[in-house]
């Protein structure tokens, strides 16, 4: 069975640095893309970035490049979602989601989600 | 960047009733290589992940129930759930994926009226 598996909810403070991650299981962790969408409280969807942990070849959405970083160790079959800095805006639940597969990429297995909360 | 509309916003529909949510692309969605609309829905209930109901416009994943359909092509689409069940109240979502970034329309809420 397909899951991924994602990190506890975080509540850190403006300025604060943040790693959250997301552990895939059941399938070949090497060969599928895994993107992170982010959604804001009450709003939609964000596709934010892929990465490609065989290689880990990394794709971001202009609206976050520089604001975040994605990475994987394949060793241990997990992603990650960084921010060196927190603001209040980057208060959202996050996802990490399988990409089918590079020629298809829609999403076909999400992350249970981890809340973010960013407070003074 | 491919911006995705959804109409209506919201919407309440009764039971056993048709539910029609549009999805408009600013461009086309259609590749003329493969002939393929790079299109997808996915559904949302409350305080869950989005889970994946269609891909390339039409095609079903596994385990979605018959009731749920979609269509479309180049920059219309339609999901259409008929006989509309409680367990259908959600957040409906379209996603292209034609170009990155691959963005999401607003979403549409389904609710029971």
């Amino acid at each position: 069975e397909v899951q991924l598996v994602q990190s506890g909810a975080e509540v850190k403070k403006p300025g604060e640095s943040l790693k959250i991650s997301c552990k895939g299981s059941g399938y070949s962790f090497t060969s599928y893309w895994i993107g992170w969408v982010r959604q804001m409280p009450g709003k939609g969807l964000e596709w934010m970035g892929i990465i490609y942990p065989g290689d880990s070849d990394t794709r971001y959405s202009p609206s976050f490049q520089g604001q975040v970083t994605i990475s994987a160790d394949k060793s241990i079959s997990t992603a990650y979602l960084q921010w060196s800095s927190l603001k209040a805006s980057d208060t959202a639940m996050y996802y990490c989601a399988r990409l089918d597969s590079y020629a298809n990429p829609y999403f076909d297995y999400w992350g249970q989600g981890t809340l973010v909360t960013v407070s003074s | 960047d491919i911006v995705m509309t959804q109409s209506p916003d919201s919407l309440a529909v009764s039971l056993g009733e048709r539910a029609t949510i549009n999805c408009k692309s600013s461009q086309s969605l259609l590749s003329s290589s493969n002939n393929k609309n790079y299109l997808a829905w996915y559904q949302q209930k409350l305080g869950q992940p989005p889970k994946l109901l269609f891909y390339w416009a039409s095609s079903r994943e596994s385990g979605v129930p018959a009731r749920f359909s979609s269509s479309g092509s180049e920059t219309d689409f339609t999901l259409t759930i008929t006989y509309l069940q409680a367990e259908d109240v959600a957040v409906y979502f379209c996603q292209q994926y034609y170009t990155t970034p691959r963005t999401f329309g607003q979403g549409t809420k389904v609710e029971i009226k």
